[in-house]
């Protein structure tokens, strides 16, 4: 049982480079989300998915988008990168309120 | 947005001492209170679930109750070990079922 899993674990990019963050997960949850995590601050939510075929913005969506594939797959783009978005990356699921279970993160650089 | 803080912001505890830290939240629209254990270069790992007020979990040495009428949750760690050094999150998710995380509670053990 895998999980939550998220490719790549890391990444550089150059400003205005774009990329898509991959996430899976194999527990069958309807909601899936993607947070950034960044020194000092707690995790802030970028976009969520309460189901297959939704998704919403969170605290810090600008700058990105995402594709909920399937039920097991959530994407996070970023079109055209930017230095403020050097960030831990988290992928999560769960069950609305419920515990959320996080892959292993990617970590980004943008230079 | 809920506004969920935690203190103190780090913590340096003697091997063997017992230790705890806050977690407070606005109770308006209370639906959980979620406590994670997040180790250096690792996901954040659930630890507690809790909604009732006047709840109480317990895992091992650690354990966590929950006021939901004055907004506060406090963690608690019993005879600290070295394997207890961790950044201790906790979030608490309205009737929207969105968690809002607070920055967390860096927690150094010294042998």
């Amino acid at each position: 049982n895998a999980g939550v899993t998220q490719t790549p674990k890391f990444q550089v990019l150059k400003t205005g480079q774009s990329m898509t963050l991959q996430c899976a997960q194999d527990m069958n949850h309807n909601s899936m989300y993607w947070y950034r995590q960044d020194p000092g601050m707690g995790l802030r939510l970028i976009y969520y998915s309460a189901s297959e075929g939704t998704t919403d913005k969170g605290e810090v969506p600008n700058g990105y988008n995402v594709s909920r594939l399937n039920k097991r797959e959530f994407s996070l783009r970023l079109e055209s990168a930017a230095p403020s978005q050097t960030s831990v990356y988290f992928c999560a699921s769960g069950d609305r309120a419920e515990t959320q279970y996080f892959g292993p993160g990617t970590r980004l650089l943008v230079l | 947005i809920l506004n969920v803080e935690q203190s103190p912001q780090s913590l340096h505890v003697q091997e063997g001492d017992s230790t705890n830290f806050t977690c407070s939240f606005p109770s308006s629209n209370f639906y959980a209170l979620h406590w994670y254990r997040w180790e250096t270069a690792k996901s954040p790992e659930a630890l507690f679930v809790m909604t009732l007020n006047g709840d109480e979990k317990k895992k091992g040495r650690i354990s966590a109750t929950l006021n939901t009428k004055e907004g506060y949750s406090y963690l608690y760690i019993k005879g600290s070990q070295p394997e207890d050094s961790a950044t201790y999150l906790c979030a608490s998710s309205d009737s929207n079922y969105q968690l809002i995380w607070g920055a967390g509670t860096k927690l150094i053990i010294k042998p």
